[in-house]
């Protein structure tokens, strides 16, 4: 399985402001995705990101509000602009196992998280 | 549309006993694959199992059990002996290679008391 570390590990923000939450991959994956859980939720996907291309958004969600980046094949950040209290959440990034090759087929596996505190 | 029902929101048992977490599916597709994952407090997300739906052989793990029944459409996960380290959020996850992501359920709050 791949290893995956995120920056920062937490932080608490103003509201109104913006957080950059970086994703690396020890090994290069086709995509990656982000998921947001709100306290004591489940997870919801954010966003799939695959390298070269615009990412391409869930229901809910829009690049304004949450603008990915995805420069190459073992990197990817997320940004949560413009924040405000409701944006506390946990915010994860996971890629996709290569086990089969095939997409949609394989185990997804997690960063550690990003605990995230708008005051 | 994918959907997972985890219709225990939360369980209590005592250290040793054993318990299992329920999980219900919905799909549409004849290819798909179902999942469990721990949520620890500290937050992480890891990786317990991956079962695709040509394959309903039910597997054993060391404390760890997963009965998987099409016919029924569950995914069940059982901890013998439980201990107290296993308390923590359980999810159940869904994936659907033509929809290219998993849907989660919305998790089982495992605690075990000493």
């Amino acid at each position: 399985s791949a290893v995956i570390s995120q920056k920062p590990s937490r932080d608490i923000c103003q509201r109104g402001t913006s957080l950059t939450i970086q994703c690396q991959v020890d090994s290069q994956v086709t995509m990656m995705f982000w998921y947001r859980q709100q306290p004591g939720q489940s997870l919801t996907l954010i966003a799939t990101a695959n390298q070269g291309s615009e990412a391409t958004y869930e229901s809910g969600f829009v690049i304004d509000k949450f603008p990915i980046s995805r420069p190459n094949l073992t990197f990817s950040t997320l940004t949560v602009s413009n924040m405000s209290p409701e944006d506390s959440s946990i915010y994860l990034c996971s890629v996709e196992g290569a086990d089969s090759g095939v997409i949609g087929t394989d185990t997804q596996y997690f960063g550690p998280g990003t605990r995230l505190t708008v005051l | 549309a994918q959907k997972v029902t985890q219709a225990q929101t939360e369980i209590s048992v005592v250290e040793k006993e054993d318990v299992t977490l329920d999980c219900v599916y919905e799909t549409r597709d004849t290819t798909y694959y179902l999942f469990w994952y721990k949520q620890p407090p500290s937050g992480e997300l890891v990786f317990l199992i991956r079962r695709n739906s040509f394959d309903e052989q039910n597997e054993i793990s060391g404390r760890y059990s997963w009965n998987f029944q099409k016919s029924t459409s569950s995914f069940n996960f059982t901890i013998t002996a439980s201990q107290v380290v296993d308390s923590a959020v359980y999810f159940c996850a869904l994936s659907e290679p033509f929809y290219q992501k998993v849907t989660f359920g919305i998790g089982t709050k495992l605690q075990v008391i000493p």
